[in-house]
């Protein structure tokens, strides 16, 4: 898998947009960006993933910047429920499903009231 | 995205006893199941890749003896923690990959305590 980079945690104002960076500046090619989530206790929840255009989902929206080194992970009104660790993962391969996924330490995205 | 259940959510066993905890996917037909172990305030760590039919492939450093997998129809895999040991105690969480969708949908997870 590509090395990704994520800030520790974050804050975010509840109903403001949440944006989370992510490093992946040795990303091959055929390697995708993959986005979850893991609110405490529960098992991770799939956000978003992209290759090279930009996404957006009923969840989340995911921009991959040109040089496809870094993404940004927005949530555009994000809610207390928002309050979770979320993972930034290339695997190794085209796309996640039958890869392994490396999960390192994410970001602690806190919502505030 | 794919429903995954596990069950039992939480468990409890005595030191030495086995534990069994199922994996299902009750809308798809997976042929790859992942398993993950999550020690607290930690990530989660890839234990196995679960193939339909066939031995599953373990990651360095998971003893297959211990962890027994089994992943007999489409639907189902199960881990079983043999001999269970207090250190064995964590958070242990299922994928089905979804080749259409080309992603991974996790369980809920299930908490193992081992007294």
């Amino acid at each position: 898998d590509a090395k990704t980079t994520q800030p520790t945690s974050m804050d975010c104002a509840e109903g403001r947009a949440a944006n989370l960076p992510c490093n992946h500046s040795t990303i091959s090619g055929n390697e995708y960006v993959y986005w979850y989530r893991q609110i405490h206790s529960q098992g991770p929840q799939y956000i978003i993933h992209g290759l090279k255009n930009n996404e957006t989902n009923e969840m989340a929206s995911l921009i991959i910047t040109e040089d496809r080194k870094s993404s940004t992970l927005i949530l555009p009104h994000a809610t207390l429920r928002d309050t979770a660790v979320y993972y930034c993962i290339a695997p190794l391969g085209s796309g996640g499903s039958n890869y392994k996924l490396t999960f390192g330490k994410g970001t602690l995205l806190t919502v505030n009231p | 995205g794919a429903v995954v259940s596990q069950h039992p959510s939480r468990v409890i066993c005595k030191s030495g006893t086995s534990v069994k905890i199922e994996c299902r996917s009750l809308d798809f037909q997976a042929t790859t199941m992942f398993w993950y172990r999550q020690f607290p305030k930690q990530s989660l760590m890839l234990m196995a890749t679960s193939n339909e039919g066939s031995k599953a492939t373990y990651e360095q450093g998971v003893e297959k003896d211990k962890f027994l997998i089994n992943h007999a129809s489409l639907t189902l895999s199960t881990l079983t923690v043999t001999s269970a040991h207090p250190e064995d105690s964590s958070f242990y969480i299922c994928s089905v990959s979804d080749t259409i969708q080309e992603t991974q949908y996790f369980g809920p997870g299930t908490r193992l305590l081992v007294l």
